[in-house]
This record gives structure tokens, sequence and C-alpha cells, in this order.
């Protein structure tokens, strides 16, 4: 079973800054999904990388995709407060073809 | 479009109790998931239907859990008898396919706690 870890756990910075979060894994990735989510809702797709060094921009969100596809990761620029929730990397597995999630980073962004 | 509906939103129930949960995915996605999402951990897959049958209930407690989607669209999740530790949110989520490159719309959950 591939397992993903998420770093850092907790993320707490002042609006304007700028942060990096982590998702790694022992296995190779065939594709890798980011998700964002709020407090009191579900998961919202951010984006989907599926080629190994693939770097995908979305606004001030940049997503990194590793060269060998067992790691990414999701810089912010100048983050904002509407930046805060929590930040789910998952990967696509299982035994019939399902995401798995990491356990998240939890963001909070003050003014 | 609309989203993915589930009700209740919040739930509270003793142990031993029994609960159902509803979801209605978006008009025209075959596939339909429940994940359970214990607090400060990421979604688990629960189980996975694709129109009405069951795909994969690999990680789902078969002892108290149940789950149904009769006719392809709306699903029931059921806990009898609910534990002290299924207290979770209970996330359902659909797709239009399955794929490495296919994301999932979620609904915003049911939080439920067991007292």
């Amino acid at each position: 079973t591939q397992l993903l870890e998420q770093s850092p756990q907790f993320l707490s910075i002042q609006e304007g800054e700028n942060l990096t979060v982590y998702c790694n894994s022992s296995s190779v990735f065939s594709s890798l999904q980011w998700y964002r989510q709020e407090p009191g809702e579900g998961p919202v797709l951010l984006v989907t990388v599926v080629t190994g060094g693939e770097v995908k921009k979305l606004k001030r969100l940049t997503f990194q995709f590793g060269d060998a596809r067992k790691d990414s990761s999701l810089h912010i620029t100048a983050a904002q407060p509407g930046d805060t929730g929590l930040y789910l990397c998952a990967l696509y597995g299982g035994s019939q073809g399902n995401l798995i999630f990491g356990k998240g980073t939890k963001l909070s962004v003050k003014p | 479009e609309a989203g993915v509906a589930q009700s209740p939103r919040y739930k509270i129930i003793e142990k031993r109790q029994s609960v159902a949960f509803w979801c209605n995915p978006i008009s025209g996605h075959a596939t339909l998931y429940w994940y359970q999402q214990i607090l400060g951990q990421g979604p688990k897959l629960l189980i996975q239907f694709q129109n009405n049958g069951v795909v994969d209930d690999s990680q789902l407690p078969k002892d108290r859990f149940s789950a149904e989607r009769l006719k392809g669209v709306d699903s029931t999740l059921k806990i009898q008898p609910a534990k002290l530790e299924d207290s979770a949110v209970y996330l359902c989520a659909s797709s239009l396919e399955v794929g490495p490159a296919v994301g999932y719309t979620f609904g915003s959950g049911t939080r439920l706690t067991v007292v």
C-alpha cells in the first residue's frame, strides 16, 4: 500500500508571506492531485499533475511534480487569509483505482 | 451544475444506536465514493460504487457499516450499531469516470458525533 506523507502538518503565517508544503511517497505516483478543504466543507480539487517534472500555476499557487514522480510541492506566493484551509494531496491507487489521501497540511494565514 | 448533495449536515447519536447518511451525486456521474475523515486525518475510502455495483469495499467495516446505491443514482451509508470511534465527517464524492487524472467532486459532508 502506497503511503503519502505531507509536511508540515501545521503552518501559521502572516498575510503576504510565501510558503511551500510537501507531499512525499516511497513509491512512484501515476498521478497526483491537490485539494483544498475549508472548515465545514468537502475538499475541492485544485490541480492534477501527471508528468514527472511538471509545473502548473493557478494564480498565486505553483504546483510541482518531482522528476521521479515520488514527490510534489505546492508553493503559495503572498498568502492571503482566503488561502486558509487544509491542503490535501492524493494519489491514484487503491485496489480498484481510487484516490488515497495524505493527512494534509493545515494552513492558517493571519491578516 | 448542481453539486454533490449530502444530508444531514450534522448528527449526534448515542453509542450502539444506528444512523443513516444520504448522498445525491452530480447528475450523470457513474462513480460514487464514501469517505470517512476523522479529525486531523485525511479522508479514507470506505466504499466505491460504479453505477449500482460495488467496486471496492475493502476498507468498509462490514460488521457495522453498510451502503447501497440501488438505482445507480443516490446512495445511503448506514452504521449499526455505532461506536465512539465512528465520530467523523462522512464525505460523499462522485466522478464522471475512473482514471488517474479524474478529479472528484465532494459534498460538504455529514459530521457524526457518537456520545
